[in-house]
C-alpha cells in the first residue's frame, strides 16, 4: 500500500461548485497534514495544514481529517478557475513542529468556466 | 518579502561532475528541506535541517549531501551527478511554531545530467 494515495484526476469541476479532494494514507501514527497548491511550473504553495479531527475552515478552503479511517479531504467553496491546479496532500511523519513530509502524487483539478 | 532564493534555476551538466544547488531564505526560519519532483514519482523529500549544524535523511537521500552552517543557508551537493538525478528541486523554508505552520517553497532548480 502506497504511503499517500490521491485520485490523480483531473477532476472536472463547474464555476461555483464544490470541489471535493480527497487523499488517503497508510501511517495510522502520523500527526499533522497539510494541503498544497501547484500551478503549472510552479512550485508548490501551502494552502492548508491540520492535525484535529474534524473540519478546519480558511476563506474557501475546508480540509477535513478522519485519523481513524486515516483520510484527509480539502473542499473547495465557489470554485473559481483560478483554482485550476495540481493539489498535494502530505502527511507529516514528524512530530509538532516538523516538516518530515510524505506527498501524495497530486490531483489535478480544472474549473471549467 | 518572503524569500526563498534558488541557484542555479537551470542546470545541464554531466555525469561525475560535483555540483552545488544553493537555497538561500529571509525569514529566520529554523526548518529547511530539499525536495525533488519527478514525473509519475511525485514530490519526495531529499534531506531537512531543523537548525544549524542539525540535519537528518529524507525519503530519498542517496546521492546527495547538505550542510548547515548558517541559519538562511542550506546548499545541496551532488558530488558525483547520475542521470537518474535529473530532476526538478525544490528548497523550502519553514517555521516552527508547533500550532501554526508556516512553508515557502524556493522557484525551483531544473537539473538535467547527461
Amino acid at each position: 500500500q502506497k504511503e499517500v494515495e490521491q485520485n490523480s484526476g483531473p477532476l472536472s469541476v463547474p464555476e461555483g461548485a464544490i470541489a471535493s479532494l480527497n487523499c488517503t494514507y497508510s501511517d495510522r501514527g502520523s500527526q499533522s497534514f497539510f494541503w498544497y497548491r501547484q500551478y503549472s511550473g510552479k512550485s508548490p504553495e501551502l494552502i492548508m495544514f491540520i492535525y484535529s479531527n474534524g473540519d478546519k475552515e480558511d476563506g474557501r478552503f475546508t480540509a477535513q481529517l478522519n485519523k481513524a479511517s486515516q483520510y484527509v479531504s480539502l473542499l473547495i467553496r465557489d470554485s473559481q478557475p483560478s483554482d485550476s491546479a495540481t493539489y498535494l496532500c502530505a502527511v507529516n511523519k514528524g512530530g509538532a513542529g516538523s516538516y518530515q513530509l510524505t506527498f501524495g502524487k497530486g490531483t489535478k483539478l480544472s474549473v471549467i468556466p | 518579502e518572503a524569500q526563498v532564493t534558488q541557484n542555479p534555476r537551470y542546470l545541464i551538466t554531466v555525469t561525475g561532475k560535483k555540483l552545488t544547488v544553493t537555497c538561500s531564505q529571509n525569514m529566520n526560519h529554523e526548518y529547511m528541506s530539499w525536495y525533488r519532483q519527478d514525473p509519475g514519482l511525485g514530490l519526495r523529500q531529499i534531506y531537512y535541517s531543523m537548525n544549524v549544524e542539525v540535519t537528518d535523511k529524507g525519503d530519498v537521500p542517496e546521492g546527495y549531501k547538505v550542510s548547515r552552517k548558517e541559519k538562511r543557508n542550506f546548499p545541496l551537493i551532488l558530488e558525483s551527478p547520475s542521470p537518474n538525478q535529473t530532476s526538478l528541486y525544490f528548497c523550502a523554508s519553514s517555521s516552527i511554531f508547533t500550532s501554526e505552520y508556516e512553508q515557502y517553497f524556493g522557484p525551483g532548480t531544473r537539473l538535467t545530467v547527461t
